[in-house]
Order: C-alpha cells, then structure tokens, then sequence
C-alpha cells in the first residue's frame, strides 16, 4: 500500500540556519499539507496546498515558512532563519478530495540548537 | 474557532475489554472527523474517517459514531489488544476550511 515518505527523519540545526523538509506524498494524491506537533502539545496545521499554490495558512505560517512543489513527487517546507520554538515534529499528509481523509507521513523531528 | 477536547487523557485497560474513547468539539459546523492513532515518537495512522451526514463507521474492531449537533464523537473498541496500546486523537475538519483541528489525545495502554 502506498505511503507518505519523509526525509530526513531528524534534522538538528543551529538557530538562524535555514532548514528544507522533504516530504513524498503518494502519487494519486492532489492536495497537501504540513503540520506540527511541539513535545507535548496537539497538532497544529501550519499550511494546504493544492495545484501549485497555499490555499489556506495558519497564523504559524509567516514569511519564514514556504512550501514548494518543485517537481511532480516532492513536496517541500522550508524555514528560512529557524528558531529554538521551531523545534517540533513536522508532519507532511495528503489526499484525493479536499475535506477528506488526510494520510500522514511519519514525520521529520527538527530540534533547533 | 473549533476547540477539541478527548476525555479521559488517559486510560489503562486489561486486555480483551471493550472501551469508549470519547471527543468533543465546539463548532458542529464541520464536513467530517477523523480517528488516527499515534505511536510514541511516530506518525498518524487514520483509522476511520466519519462523513458529517453519518452517524458511524465501522472497521474492523472499531466503531466510530458521531453526533454532529451536539459536538461529540465516540471510538468505541472491541476486545482490545496490547497492540492497541497508542495514543488516539480525533480531528473535525471545520467547514469552510480544509485544516484537521485536533485534541490533544487519549493515551491508551492495554495491559497483558
């Protein structure tokens, strides 16, 4: 059965650094997402993406965020200058049809130094 | 702005009982809700997705009911195992928006 992929599974950084998380989701799928999870805490969505575009953001989400789709499989989140409250697990999902079921990736843990 | 709350945060069980896990949100405006299930230091796996014009859903063991109007949703489980043992998180998707919103979790170890 077809699965989210992320790579890398840790990521450690030096606070300013900028940091690109790689996610692959499954081929049939339109419409992605990322999400965070800080020890301890829910999961919070950060951004969806759908035909080349955001479509919706959170609060989270600010010009250090951006996501990217530069080819047909990858999809991408970068942080540009990383802070120590960024550290947390990121999550990237995806699915057929929007308002539906989301399918998740096992996740990168970032830990900013 | 949806709030979700799972009760209990915790629960510990012997193996072979059946169990309720229990959600509940605050705006009932939503297109449907989500079952996952995490593993320490892991992903989400989706367990059931439940259609807001649905009262349940059902696969395998586990039943998923929801009631729209009055904010909640049960997981039931039957004749639980310890690999069942996992946290289990409910997320609504709220109408008009495509983001799952989700509660912080019942943690849940079924003892051999």
């Amino acid at each position: 059965e077809p699965e989210v992929t992320q790579t890398p599974s840790h990521q450690v950084t030096q606070m300013g650094q900028e940091v690109i998380l790689r996610c692959v989701p499954i081929s049939n799928h339109l419409y992605f997402y990322w999400y965070r999870q800080i020890l301890g805490q829910k999961v919070e969505f950060l951004v969806s993406f759908y035909n080349n575009e955001i479509s919706e953001k959170s609060e989270i989400f600010d010009d250090q965020f951006s996501v990217e789709r530069p080819d047909g499989s990858n999809f991408t989140l970068k942080i540009r200058s990383t802070k120590l409250e960024d550290s947390a697990m990121y999550f990237c999902a995806g699915g057929k049809i929007i308002y539906n079921e989301q399918f998740f990736g096992p996740g990168t843990r970032l830990t900013v130094l | 702005k949806q709030e979700v709350t799972q009760i209990p945060a915790a629960l510990s069980v012997p193996e072979g009982e059946n169990l309720v896990l229990n959600c509940s949100f605050t705006d009932s405006a939503i297109y449907n809700l989500q079952w996952f299930r995490q593993d320490p230091g892991k992903g989400l796996t989706s367990l059931l997705l439940i259609q807001s014009s649905q009262r349940e859903q059902t696969s395998g063991r586990l039943n998923a009911s929801l009631d729209k109007s009055s904010g909640r949703s049960t997981l039931y489980i039957a004749a639980s195992q310890p690999g069942d043992s996992a946290t289990y998180l409910c997320a609504p998707i709220q109408g008009g928006s495509e983001k799952l919103v989700f509660g912080k979790g019942t943690k849940l170890t079924v003892n051999p």
